[in-house]
């Protein structure tokens, strides 16, 4: 199965600030039709992951611009431009292109 | 817009089978393709498995053959059967649309004891 290692898995972020999390994968995730199948999601507490961004940069309707993606092959990462306390979560970043599709451990973002 | 719910025990005994339903509204059914995902406590998640609008399915390789999934369309619902389960199984389970999970369900939390 493709690994996908998240870091930090714990983030204390200040109000404003930016955030970063990277997603590492053991194989490439660019599938045979050209496309890289690498999503994100945000996990609020007490509520079902909601995704953020699909094929590694492009954002759902409705998802803040301070939220981007970026990556390519096995290196990706999730950048928020300023954090805002609705932003506090779990990140989980999941590839869609070999089976079975995996997931990142989690990253824990919270404000300091 | 399109909104999963997801339904079942919330308790099962360990060596017997769990069932849980997902309800779709918003979308048809057969539109689409249908996934479970599940969330250990205080773990991550782990992708079951998922079933296409043709009926053909795909389930996680880690689960062996313990997994059903099914569709029903006359109720736009698709089904979860998970047999032999044990406390390893306990968690909460998501159905979402499409591999790439674009919507989820609200979850339902299955204990296994």
């Amino acid at each position: 199965d493709v690994v996908m290692t998240q870091s930090p898995l714990s983030l204390p972020v200040t109000l404003g600030q930016p955030a970063s999390i990277s997603c590492i994968s053991t194989q490439s995730l660019v599938n045979s039709d050209g496309n890289t199948y690498l999503h994100w999601f945000q996990q609020r507490p007490g509520q079902s992951p909601r995704r953020l961004i699909y094929q590694v940069s492009k954002r759902e309707s409705g998802v803040p611009d301070r939220f981007s993606g970026s990556g390519s092959g096995t290196d990706f990462t999730l950048i928020i431009s300023r954090v805002e306390a609705e932003d506090v979560g779990v990140y989980h970043c999941m590839q869609g292109t070999h089976w079975p599709y995996t997931f990142g451990q989690g990253t824990k973002l919270e404000i300091k | 817009q399109v909104q999963l719910q997801e339904s079942g025990p919330g308790l099962v005994k360990p060596s017997e089978t769990l069932s849980l339903t997902c309800t779709v509204s918003g979308a048809s059914i057969s539109s689409s393709y249908w996934s479970w995902i599940r969330q250990p406590p205080g773990k991550g998640l782990e992708y079951i498995g998922h079933i296409h609008n043709s009926g053909s399915t795909s389930s996680n390789p880690s689960l062996k053959s313990r997994v059903t999934i099914s569709l029903d369309t006359s109720k736009s619902q698709i089904s979860l059967k998970l047999s032999t389960v044990t406390a390893a199984d306990t968690a909460v389970y998501y159905c979402a649309r499409r591999g790439g999970a674009d919507v989820w369900g609200q979850g339902t939390t299955v204990t296994v004891s």
